[in-house]
């Protein structure tokens, strides 16, 4: 079945800088790879996703790009700031069948230092 | 809020006790999912429900039995509970494969 693995599990950046998360996946027929945020005592909640036919999308300080031979995606966080302190799950959809589900990386403690 | 609701949002239990979470969504979602969140394991899949069949079981203890009685309602019986098994429990939806998955707030579960 599908792993997802998802490094590294704490980060510290300081405020302005960039944070990048990297995962790696094992089915090479997923093609969903949605991110998640999770604020201490709050559900987890979608901050972007990539499908398998593009290899980067943006939206405004967040980015996800996608490398399908490589079978990994990454986070990418600019111009940091306190209130993206949260921790961040990758997750990929295994293809190849009726399957729906997500399989979710373990996780990265993100702190953005003042 | 996300339109998933689940109840109870705390829960203590006896090893011997049988309890019962309750996940309700009237998004319109056909697929619904139950995840354990402990320290250990931070997003374990258990179950997954497409228009109301269990179609994925990953591994799970019998001691805990998933129920979906219409596509809007997803329970999860509790019986016979370890102490290992305290985490929170977190339901999720979404319309189909490959759209976004929307969770409820989960139940924190401890067993005594």
């Amino acid at each position: 079945g599908e792993n997802v693995e998802q490094h590294p599990s704490t980060l510290s950046v300081q405020e302005g800088d960039s944070a990048v998360i990297k995962c790696t996946y094992s089915d090479s027929a997923s093609n969903y790879f949605p991110w998640y945020k999770q604020e201490l005592g709050k559900r987890p909640q979608l901050i972007i996703d990539i499908r398998s036919n593009v290899g980067e999308k943006k939206d405004q300080r967040i980015a996800v790009t996608l490398n399908k031979t490589a079978k990994h995606f990454s986070l990418h966080i600019t111009e940091t700031q306190p209130e993206d302190s949260a921790v961040y799950f990758c997750a990929a959809e295994p293809g190849g069948g009726a399957t729906n589900k997500l399989i979710f990386g373990t996780g990265t403690l993100l702190a953005i230092q003042p | 809020e996300t339109g998933v609701t689940q109840t109870p949002r705390h829960l203590v239990m006896g090893m011997t006790n049988k309890k019962s979470l309750k996940c309700e969504q009237h998004l319109g979602h056909n697929a619904m999912y139950w995840y354990k969140q402990s320290a250990k394991k931070p997003l374990e899949l258990m179950f997954v429900y497409n228009f109301k069949e269990q179609t994925e079981n990953n591994s799970v203890p019998s001691r805990f039995s998933p129920e979906c009685p219409n596509s809007s309602h997803l329970f999860l019986h509790l019986h016979t509970l370890q102490p290992e098994d305290s985490a929170l429990y977190l339901c999720a939806s979404r319309p189909t494969e490959n759209t976004e998955a929307f969770f409820g707030q989960g139940t924190r579960l401890t067993v005594v």
